[in-house]
């Protein structure tokens, strides 16, 4: 089955800085990957999502990028801003179910004032 | 805020007693689906409901069971808990089934189990 690898655990950048993470996915047949913000005490709320038949897409600071053949995605936040600090997790559709989603484990991002 | 809710925001149970979750979807949405976030983890999914029928499920015994309502609102059922079943409970709905459509939080139901 699919498995999601998150990358780093935590990630801490100065405010205004850019921030990079990083998913990788096993199942060649995934086509769907979305990226979700979770606050505390909240549930996740999606951020930007990506489609496979694009290999980027952004909106405002924030964009994704995916590499097909390479099977990894990664998200990029620029002019990083305090309430930008919360949990990110990368997801990715299992390709032979169409209904599940499988998650990575979530990196913290801390912006350091 | 993503208008879906849930219910109740905590509870507490022992061991080997029964609960039932709660959420009502956003307005015009038809599906929705649950997930267990234990404590620093990534939401596991549990299954999916799509117009009052189970149409996936993920990786959970019988014990979790579910229900939707004709105003597409979801119950999670879970009986015989277990101490590993304390978790935050997160349901999602979504304006149909499957993977790749937008699936928008609910803020959670926090389940202990002692």
């Amino acid at each position: 089955g699919e498995n999601v690898e998150q990358h780093p655990s935590t990630l801490s950048v100065q405010e205004g800085d850019s921030a990079v993470i990083k998913c990788t996915y096993s199942d060649s047949a995934s086509n769907y990957f979305p990226w979700y913000k979770q606050e505390l005490g909240k549930g996740p709320q999606l951020i930007i999502d990506i489609r496979s038949n694009v290999g980027e897409k952004k909106d405002q600071r924030i964009a994704v990028t995916l590499n097909k053949t390479a099977k990894h995605f990664s998200l990029h936040i620029t002019e990083t801003q305090p309430e930008d600090s919360a949990v990110y997790f990368c997801a990715a559709s299992q390709g032979n179910s169409n209904y599940q989603l499988i998650w990575g484990a979530g990196t913290k991002l801390i912006i350091k004032p | 805020e993503t208008g879906v809710t849930q219910s109740p925001t905590h509870l507490i149970k022992t061991r080997g007693q029964q609960v039932t979750l709660r959420c009502s979807s956003q307005s015009g949405h038809n599906t929705v689906s649950w997930y267990q976030q234990a404590l620093g983890q990534g939401p596991q999914f549990i299954f999916q409901y799509y117009r009052e029928e189970e149409n996936g499920r993920g990786n959970f015994p019988p014990r979790f069971s579910g229900l939707q309502f004709p105003n597409y609102s979801s119950e999670l059922n879970v009986n015989a808990l277990e101490l590993d079943d304390s978790a935050l409970y997160l349901c999602a709905s979504s304006l149909g089934q499957g993977a790749r459509e937008t699936q928008y939080f609910g803020p959670g139901t926090r389940l202990l189990v002692l």
